[in-house]
């Protein structure tokens, strides 16, 4: 079955970028929307943006300025850059798959998640 | 941004007792809510979608009704493996927002 796994550096400094990629395996990336969510540690969810396999986007307003999320179908990745992160960007970071359109906001797959922690 | 309010925020129950779990949107978010379970160090386990629709494999004492502002989910027997903390989440607007949660444990 279809499996995702976060990847990237655990510890970013602050003003600096966090850039995480999510591998796809077990099934393609095409045809399905791929969205990343974060977690601070003992809260709750938030929704950073998702992508479709074509590479349409859409971001949170509250990151937008700060995000961008792409696609690399030929390597069944996706991934996430949040530039200029502060302490209040240190989370738990989940990739996870969208059911089918129009279900897409729900997300049937999730990777384990990767704790991204900004200090310097 | 639409809030979700999820009540009550912690629900002290034993095995086999009914669990009713409530979900209040600051406006309408129509069908379009989803509820997920969480347990401690693992990523959220999609439970029901648009409201009322079972996801692949979930078994059938996990239930959820409602639409417009006001969602439950019913989980009708608790199962030792079911205590956890669950999630509502709404995509009528963007951005989508998830609720605080509710902890269920064992009473």
């Amino acid at each position: 079955q279809v499996q995702l796994q976060e990847s990237g550096p655990g510890l970013v400094k602050p003003s600096e970028t966090l850039s995480l990629t999510c591998t796809v395996s077990g099934g393609s990336i095409s045809s399905y929307y791929w969205s990343w969510i974060r977690q601070p540690p003992g809260k709750g969810l938030e929704w950073i943006g998702y992508i479709y396999y074509s590479g349409s986007t859409n971001y949170n307003p509250s990151l937008k300025s700060r995000v961008t999320i792409s696609v690399d179908t030929a390597k069944n990745q996706f991934a996430l850059k949040l530039r200029s992160v502060t302490a209040a960007d240190t989370a738990v970071y989940f990739c996870a798959r969208g059911l089918p359109y129009p279900h897409y906001y729900s997300f049937d797959v999730w990777g384990k998640g990767t704790t991204v922690t900004v200090s310097s | 941004e639409i809030v979700l309010t999820q009540s009550p925020a912690t629900l002290s129950l034993s095995p086999g007792e009914r669990a009713t779990l409530s979900c209040r949107a600051s406006q309408s978010v129509s069908s379009y809510l989803a509820w997920y379970q969480q347990k401690p160090g693992q990523s959220p386990r999609l439970l029901i979608y648009d409201a009322l629709n079972r996801a692949t494999g979930i078994p059938a004492r996990f239930s959820g009704s409602g639409s417009g502002t006001d969602f439950t989910l019913t989980i009708s027997s608790l199962e030792p493996e079911d205590f956890a903390v669950y999630y509502c989440q709404q995509c009528n607007n963007w951005p989508g927002t998830f609720g605080q949660g509710t902890k269920v444990e064992i009473k």
